[in-house]
């Protein structure tokens, strides 16, 4: 079985300055792994995925985020955020093979401050 | 292109009512779930769907049934509402090896 960890539930950080939020996973097979972000309101947008080759993934608004599997991490980082930013960041894992099953974390709201 | 279309958006029900809440996918993706999402508790399965007659139990089975007859749709039942199913349920969709697809959501209430 896998496990999702977000230790943040809540992340204040003012415009323009840099932010990462945590994730961490429990898993004893291979894995896929997502950032999905929910605006208020508003169902979930995949943000970014790492299904295999590069450890390092990027949006197109500037996000990325790392595969790090001796650490059994996929840290979302920005280096610069933006008002537009503010919302609830969800990561989620899921097995290589077979049941397409996703487990969540239980999200991390991020709140850019002016 | 529609993507994951879910109806109703808002519902409000009395305790013991039935209701279905509808699905439906126009990617011709073979997985599809439900989720509810509740505060500080992230998005948890309810059941799923690897294809038209497969389904299984997820995480939070109990109180909701569903059914497959069609790739294209998947239709959420509350057998029998409770105030612990007032939740938002997020139904989605993905191909073999692809992200999932989420709609937009229902607000459901249970009175």
């Amino acid at each position: 079985a896998q496990s999702v960890t977000q230790l943040d539930s809540q992340v204040p950080v003012f415009e323009e300055a840099p932010v990462e939020l945590r994730c961490n996973y429990s898993s004893s097979v291979s894995v896929y792994l997502f950032w999905y972000v929910q605006y208020p309101n508003q169902g979930l947008q995949l943000l970014l995925k790492y299904l295999s080759g590069s450890t390092l993934v990027e949006s197109i608004n500037g996000f990325e985020a790392e595969f790090n599997k001796s650490q059994t991490s996929f840290h979302l980082r920005k280096p610069s955020v933006h008002i537009s930013d503010t919302a609830e960041y969800f990561c989620a894992v899921s097995e290589t093979s077979g049941t397409y099953k996703y487990i969540f974390g239980t999200g991390t709201r991020l709140k850019v401050l002016a | 292109n529609a993507g994951v279309t879910q109806t109703p958006k808002f519902q409000v029900l009395k305790t013991g009512q039935s209701m279905t809440l509808q699905c439906a996918q126009d990617m011709n993706h073979e997985y599809m779930s439900w989720y509810r999402q509740d505060p500080g508790m992230g998005l948890r399965l309810i059941h799923y769907s690897v294809g038209a007659g497969i389904t299984d139990q997820g995480e939070v089975p109990n109180g909701y049934n569903v059914s497959r007859s069609t790739t294209e749709d998947f239709p959420l039942r509350l057998l029998s509402a409770a105030p612990s199913q007032t939740s938002v349920y997020f139904c989605a969709s993905a191909a073999s090896g692809q992200p999932q697809h989420f709609g937009d959501g229902t607000r459901l209430s249970i009175l």
